[in-house]
């Protein structure tokens, strides 16, 4: 069974940093791009960043470019969501997602951890 | 960047009726769309992508269609475990974007 289990959300001030974690389970992780989306209330869903199945491919939004970095460690099964100069519109809940192999739909979603910029 | 437009963005229906949700891409996306179903405390479910082909799972009653700029989600017989939130999604080009949302209610 596929699992996506996120990590590393919380509370934090505008400007501070913020890593949030996803551990894969129930496939070959090195095989799938994988992705970052969020989502808030007014703004919906938002795709974030996306990296390739070696990590040599890196994709992002405009508004977190420079800002947030993807990464991810293959012999862990766990991808990474670096977020520095945190600004109170990143606030969402994010999710961690898997791509397909031949395209960037996303067949497998985690559940989600809410991150909160706020002073 | 590749603006979604869903509509429409409240449905109500009752088990046993046929819906439909569009979805109208700002350009052509050619057949690239997923739909999405979600649901309070699980894991967004992807129902089809590239337009219209089913995702391992996904149940006959629904079905996709369209592409270029025009697309249409159609559930068929509701069931009381369809009702909740359907998002598309262009995956024709980066950035990724989506549909505001569909929230199908029960009538």
């Amino acid at each position: 069974e596929v699992q996506l289990v996120e990590s590393g959300g919380g509370l934090v001030q505008p400007g501070r940093s913020l890593k949030l974690s996803c551990a894969a389970s129930g496939f070959t992780f090195s095989n799938y791009g994988m992705a970052w989306v969020r989502q808030t209330p007014t703004k919906g869903l938002e795709w974030v960043a996306s990296i390739s199945t070696g990590g040599g491919n890196t994709y992002y939004r405009d508004s977190v470019k420079g800002r947030f970095t993807i990464s991810r460690d293959n012999a862990k099964n766990t991808q990474y969501l670096q977020m520095d100069s945190l600004r109170s519109e990143d606030t969402a809940t994010y999710y961690c997602a898997r791509q397909s192999r031949s395209s960037h739909w996303f067949a497998y979603w985690g559940q989600g951890t809410l991150v909160t910029v706020s002073s | 960047d590749v603006q979604m437009t869903q509509s429409p963005s409240n449905l109500a229906a009752s088990p046993g009726e046929s819906v439909s949700i569009n979805c109208k891409a700002s350009k052509s996306i050619s057949k690239y769309l997923a739909w999405y179903q979600q649901k309070p405390g699980k894991a967004n479910k992807l129902l089809i992508y590239s337009g219209s082909t089913l995702q391992s799972g996904t149940p006959s009653r629904f079905s996709g269609s369209g592409s270029g700029t025009d697309f249409t989600l159609t559930i068929r017989n509701l069931e009381p475990e369809d009702f909740g939130l359907y998002y598309c999604q262009q995956h024709n080009e980066y950035p990724d974007t989506f549909g505001a949302g569909t929230k199908l209610e029960l009538k």
